[in-house]
């Protein structure tokens, strides 16, 4: 079963208005972490964002916030006051249990950002 | 700031030869994680090694193994190269911090098979 799922293949979005990137997860671990990646054409995997499962508020990192809701199992990425450089590959990624495990990738988004 | 450092950037290999990337980690995190993204994929685990010991393993094909050196630098060695080999491995390293641990990717190196 896929663990990370993101139905969005893309998105487009006009010049500074907000979009959301969904995401759900599947997990039975209690301990797990979320992490959204931007990666733009030249491929670098860039940190946005994270969550964790114990976090009691939203986590926010200037326009990136992200919207976790634990009973539905999803951890959506808003972008507000979207620029033209925030055209890229979007991917929410899961890290089950304490410490360092591996993440695990959804396909990813891509969004697109229209002048 | 001190970034992940892949090398090389680029690589071009024939089927059936062998290649070793290498990954030097941010100073003084002890854990080294190697992900492969095939062409418009999203990027799977490979192997990750804690303070020099393996410690997950992912879908690693038997002919790539990787070990992490006494400095923390990391290698991954790919024999017997396929044309599916080809694709960007990231490398990615993160401190232990109890149970928040970001992992910090490295640029990728791309690697393509002929």
């Amino acid at each position: 079963a896929q663990k990370i799922t993101q139905t969005q293949p893309g998105m487009f979005v006009q010049e500074k208005e907000a979009v959301t990137l969904d995401c759900t997860y599947d997990t039975s671990d209690p301990s797990y972490g979320l992490f959204w990646y931007k990666q733009p054409s030249s491929g670098e995997m860039i940190f946005l964002i994270y969550q964790g499962s114990y976090d009691q508020q939203n986590a926010t990192e200037g326009r990136y916030s992200l919207n976790f809701q634990k009973a539905r199992k999803s951890a959506n990425l808003v972008i507000s006051a979207s620029q033209l450089g925030d055209s890229a590959m979007y991917f929410c990624a899961m890290r089950e249990g304490p410490g360092n495990t591996p993440l695990v990738f959804g396909k990813g988004t891509r969004l697109s950002v229209i002048a | 700031a001190a970034g992940v450092i892949q090398s090389p950037r680029h690589l071009i290999k024939e089927k059936r030869e062998t290649a070793t990337l290498k990954c030097y980690p941010i100073p003084r995190h002890d854990t080294v994680y190697w992900y492969q993204q095939g062409p418009g994929q999203d990027p799977q685990f490979l192997i990750s090694f804690y303070e020099k010991m393996q410690s997950d393993k992912g879908s690693i094909p038997d002919r790539f193994s990787a070990q992490q050196f006494s400095d923390y630098h990391s290698e991954l060695n790919m024999s017997s190269l396929e044309l599916g080999d080809s694709a960007l491995y990231f490398c990615a390293s993160s401190p232990d911090r109890g149970s928040y641990n970001e992992q910090f990717f490295g640029p990728g190196t791309r690697l393509t098979v002929l």
